[in-house]
């Protein structure tokens, strides 16, 4: 069965610090992956997805992630964290027939010190 | 993208009753997903619904709990029945579109 890993359950960074939020997936064929941030009171947003090509990702408010097939990771990087970033960090796999689902990690909480 | 929106934003329930959660989407979607976030902890799905089916449960969710309605393609209702405490919980509704997952603000309950 699909799995998600982040092993990681807090993480306190000094702002203007670089950022690296571990990710360990577990799934048999090439797998669709996902970070999302959710912040205090807030929804679940999309930061960046992996789906194939090349493996450095992209995304919002500069975060990007590196896909590595070899280590099953899918590391997010920042590398200035800012005092917004403070959130909570889920990585995600799409799992099931035809992609029908997502199934998630536990979640990183992010703290920013000054 | 999709904009989700969820009724209610929150709620406080006695025990042993039911609360029915709504899900409105701005376009029209095939697919539909709830979600359970329990305090301090991640995501998990509760059942898929597609519009004209019933919906499709995981494992440990059980639809005389979790009765789902899904009267078109751009709205859905989760109900959460006979609640413990046990049931307080974030609850999220999600749409899929072109491989992207979308997510509403959620409905906080509370269990007293």
């Amino acid at each position: 069965a699909q799995s998600v890993t982040q092993p990681d359950i807090h993480i306190t960074v000094s702002e203007g610090a670089s950022l690296e939020l571990r990710c360990n997936y577990s799934y048999g064929a090439t797998p669709y992956l996902f970070w999302y941030v959710q912040s205090p009171g807030q929804g679940l947003q999309l930061l960046l997805k992996y789906f194939s090509g090349d493996t450095l990702v992209q995304g919002i408010k500069g975060f990007e992630a590196e896909f590595k097939r070899s280590q099953s990771s899918f590391n997010l990087r920042k590398p200035s964290v800012h005092w917004s970033d403070a959130a909570e960090y889920f990585c995600a796999v799409g799992a099931g027939t035809g992609f029908q689902k997502l199934v998630f990690g536990t979640g990183t909480r992010l703290l920013v010190s000054p | 993208s999709a904009v989700i929106s969820q009724k209610p934003s929150r709620d406080i329930c006695q025990r042993g009753t039911s609360l029915t959660i709504q899900c409105q989407v701005d376009s029209q979607v095939t697919m539909m997903f709830w979600y359970r976030q329990q305090p301090g902890q991640s995501l998990t799905l509760i059942a898929t619904a597609n519009q004209g089916s019933e919906a499709t449960y995981e494992s440990g969710f059980v639809i005389d709990k979790f009765p789902i309605s899904r009267p078109n393609l751009t709205f859905s209702t989760l109900t959460v029945s006979n609640m413990s405490p046990e049931d307080s919980s974030i609850y999220l509704c999600s749409v899929e579109e072109w491989g992207e997952f979308f997510f509403g603000p959620g409905t906080r309950l509370t269990v007293t």
